[in-house]
């Protein structure tokens, strides 16, 4: 069973805070690491997909970066804002597009 | 544009009674298509998967079961519901031809009583 993990579970930042998450998982088998954006009433939507070791992709104020060796994956989000406050979950994606395993995500609270 | 609708959006049924959430993608042609559940204070897990008409892979034992009939309908079902299916069901379908993301549709919030 492929386990993948993330950490912090939860996390209170203030508007302006700058943070980040970590996602692990297998480092064999891989294909793709995912980020999605889970707000509150409303479907997840993706933030990244990476696939080669040392990606590093930016959408905005948000990044991410991917270790495939070591089975990490980093998102960071510069100078939070109250609608940035979601769940963000990632997913660990082996055989193309048959398996997505996701973690059990960040949920973040940003005040304002 | 491709569009991802499931329902109903929400259901409240009794324990050992029938289930049926409806999955269906338009705009695109032999989509792998995913069923994930969200049980309380937990992430997604897969249920199942299917990358074709009538082919289906479990990923979690237990006693739901999913069918694919035509290329863009989804649907899973149970005969008897438990106490433990009650959660959030989540369709989504997969984009092979573009940024190899997952797309999600609308979610069904499923209680069991």
């Amino acid at each position: 069973i492929l386990n993948v993990e993330q950490s912090p579970q939860s996390l209170h930042v203030q508007e302006g805070d700058s943070t980040n998450f970590t996602c692990s998982f297998p480092s064999s088998n891989f294909y793709a690491l995912h980020w999605y954006r889970w707000e509150t009433a409303k479907s997840p939507e993706a933030l990244f997909v990476m696939t080669l070791n040392g990606d590093e992709k930016k959408k905005g104020r948000i990044s991410a970066t991917l270790n495939t060796k070591e089975g990490y994956s980093y998102l960071y989000i510069k100078g939070s804002q109250p609608e940035d406050s979601a769940t963000y979950l990632c997913a660990f994606e082996d055989n193309y597009g048959q398996n997505f395993v996701f973690g059990p995500g960040t949920r973040l609270s940003v005040l304002p | 544009s491709q569009t991802i609708h499931q329902w109903p959006a929400t259901l409240v049924q009794p324990v050992g009674s029938p289930l049926s959430l409806e999955c269906t993608v338009e705009g695109t042609s032999n989509p792998n298509l995913y069923w994930y559940r969200q049980a309380a204070g937990r992430g997604l897990q897969l249920l199942f998967y299917s990358v074709g008409i009538g082919q289906i892979s479990s990923e979690v034992p237990q006693n739901l079961s999913a069918s694919r009939p035509q290329d863009r309908q989804f649907i899973l079902s149970s005969k008897k519901l438990l106490l433990s299916d009650s959660g959030f069901y989540l369709c989504a379908w997969f984009d092979r031809e573009g940024a190899g993301e997952l797309f999600f549709g609308e979610g069904s919030r499923l209680t069991v009583l």
